[in-house]
C-alpha cells in the first residue's frame, strides 16, 4: 500500500535552470496539495489541484512557478529560472475526495531543492 | 502574520512522563485542527485531528484538547517514549467550501526530545 511518492528526493539546480518536481498521490486519492518549507519554518501552502484542474493557487508565487495534475501521470510542480531563494523542501500531500469538509492530508517524503 | 503559533521551539521530557505540546491560533475561521509528526528528511505524518464541534479527541497515547474560546489547542502524549522524539506541527484549516477552504496553515513546529 504505497503512500504519497515524490521524486526526485534531492535536486540540485544552478541559478536560471528549471526544476521539475513530481508527486504521485496515494491510491484512491484524487486531490493533491503542494507545500514549501523553508529552513526553521512551518510548511506553507502553495497550490491545491484535482485531476486536470487547479482549485486554489493562492499560495503560489505569481511568476516562474506552475503546477499541473494531468489526467494520466503524476502531479508536477515546475519552477522556471530558479533562484537561490527557491532552495527549500517541497512537500506534496494527497487526500481522498472531499465531501462535507476538510479531511486529513497525507504527505510524501519531500523533494529537497538546492539552487547553487 | 502567523495565524498558527507554536511558541515553544523545543521540549524535553523524561521517558514515561506526559508530553504537552501547545498551539495557539488567531484566525477565527479555523475550525479543523491537526497534529503532524515529522522526522528529519521525511514528510510529516498525520497523528490526530479535531473538529471545532468537539473539545477532546483521543487515539491511543495521543489526546488533543481544543479550547475554542481561547483559540488554543494542545497535544498530550502519555506515556512518552523515545520513539516520539520528533518535530510536531500543529495545522489548521477552515471548513467552508471555496477558495482557501482546504489549505492547511502550519505552525513552525516544536521539537520534542524524550529522554530514556
Amino acid at each position: 500500500n504505497a503512500g504519497v511518492m515524490q521524486n526526485p528526493r534531492h535536486l540540485v539546480r544552478r541559478r536560471g535552470q528549471e526544476a521539475r518536481l513530481r508527486c504521485s498521490p496515494m491510491k484512491g486519492h484524487s486531490h493533491v496539495y503542494w507545500y514549501r518549507q523553508l529552513p526553521e519554518e512551518g510548511l506553507k501552502f502553495m497550490v491545491y489541484l484535482q485531476k486536470e484542474n487547479i482549485i486554489d493557487e493562492s499560495g503560489m508565487p505569481k511568476e516562474r512557478f506552475s503546477a499541473e495534475f494531468p489526467k494520466e501521470g503524476p502531479s508536477i510542480l515546475r519552477i522556471q529560472q530558479v533562484v537561490r531563494g527557491d532552495s527549500a523542501a517541497y512537500f506534496c500531500a494527497s487526500s481522498p475526495r472531499q465531501t462535507g469538509g476538510p479531511v486529513e492530508q497525507y504527505f510524501g517524503p519531500g523533494t529537497r531543492l538546492t539552487v547553487t | 502574520d502567523q495565524q498558527v503559533k507554536q511558541n515553544s521551539p523545543s521540549l524535553s521530557v523524561q521517558e514515561g512522563r506526559i508530553s504537552i505540546l501547545n498551539c495557539d491560533y488567531t484566525n477565527s475561521m479555523f475550525d479543523y485542527f491537526l497534529w503532524y509528526k515529522k522526522y528529519p528528511a521525511e514528510g510529516p505524518t498525520f497523528l490526530i485531528s479535531i473538529s471545532s464541534i468537539k473539545d477532546k479527541n483521543e487515539d491511543g497515547r495521543f489526546t488533543v484538547f481544543l479550547n475554542k474560546s481561547a483559540k488554543h489547542l494542545s497535544l498530550h502524549i502519555v506515556p512518552s517514549q523515545p520513539g516520539d522524539s520528533a518535530v510536531y506541527f500543529c495545522a489548521a484549516s477552515p471548513s467552508y467550501s471555496g477558495a482557501g477552504s482546504y489549505q492547511l496553515t502550519f505552525g513552525k513546529g516544536t521539537k520534542l526530545s524524550v529522554i530514556p
